[in-house]
């Protein structure tokens, strides 16, 4: 299986600040990886697929980027409704497989 | 609006089995492929499964192969999960998802929790 390994596991931000989320693979996936924000008590909703695109209705402050192993998902201009758990997911390979998730709060 | 509402979670015994269902609506169910991803309490995201339009194709993670079964009805628009020999690793919130490889929308959710 390919690890996915995200990293911070937690994140502390102000308002209006810039926010990075890193996720490295265990192999090359090539671009086969998306992004998802989960809220507390609810479920995931998808940011970013094939590592760049993003979703219709997300906001323009969210954008990924990367390739061969190594991707992030950026948020700029942070605001309070992005507190959330962050995962990525890499579909490149079966079984497909998630990061461990980045808690990012705000400070 | 594309809909994806799941159903028959609960409290289990451990050893027995349950079903759950996922029904869904606004959008032409039999064109896509669904999944089954689960999620233990206040940990990470775990694929269970895939199945494809017209259910020729079934995929699972490995470590679930012999316990869980997907299945789906185009003509009830509703995707299914039998879970059979159930253990507290069991326990988790499990969601439907529509796949285009990557899951474009989930349900709600629904909780399944394995205890005597």
């Amino acid at each position: 299986d390919i690890r996915m390994t995200q990293s911070p596991a937690s994140l502390s931000a102000s308002l209006g600040e810039t926010v990075n989320i890193e996720c490295l693979a265990s192999e090359d996936i090539y671009s086969d990886l998306a992004w998802y924000q989960q809220k507390p008590g609810k479920s995931p909703q998808l940011l970013i697929y094939n590592a760049n695109s993003l979703q219709n209705g997300v906001p323009s402050r969210f954008s990924g980027s990367g390739s061969g192993t190594q991707y992030s998902l950026k948020i700029n201009s942070l605001q309070s409704e992005d507190v959330a758990t962050y995962f990525c997911q890499q579909y490149n390979n079966y079984p497909p497989t998630f990061g461990g998730g980045t808690k990012l709060e705000l400070k | 609006e594309v809909k994806l509402v799941e159903s028959g979670g609960g409290l289990v015994q451990p050893g027995r089995s349950l079903k759950l269902s996922c029904a869904a609506s606004g959008f032409s169910f039999n064109d896509y492929w669904m999944g089954w991803v689960r999620q233990a309490p206040g940990k990470g995201l775990e694929w269970i499964g895939e199945i494809n339009q017209d259910s020729s194709t079934i995929n699972y993670t490995p470590s679930l192969k012999d316990k869980f079964t997907i299945s789906r009805d185009n003509a009830q628009n509703t995707l299914y999960l039998q879970m059979s020999k159930l253990g507290s690793e069991d326990t988790a919130i499990y969601y439907c998802a529509r796949i285009v490889p990557y899951f474009d929308y989930w349900g709600q959710g629904v909780m399944v929790t394995v205890s005597s």
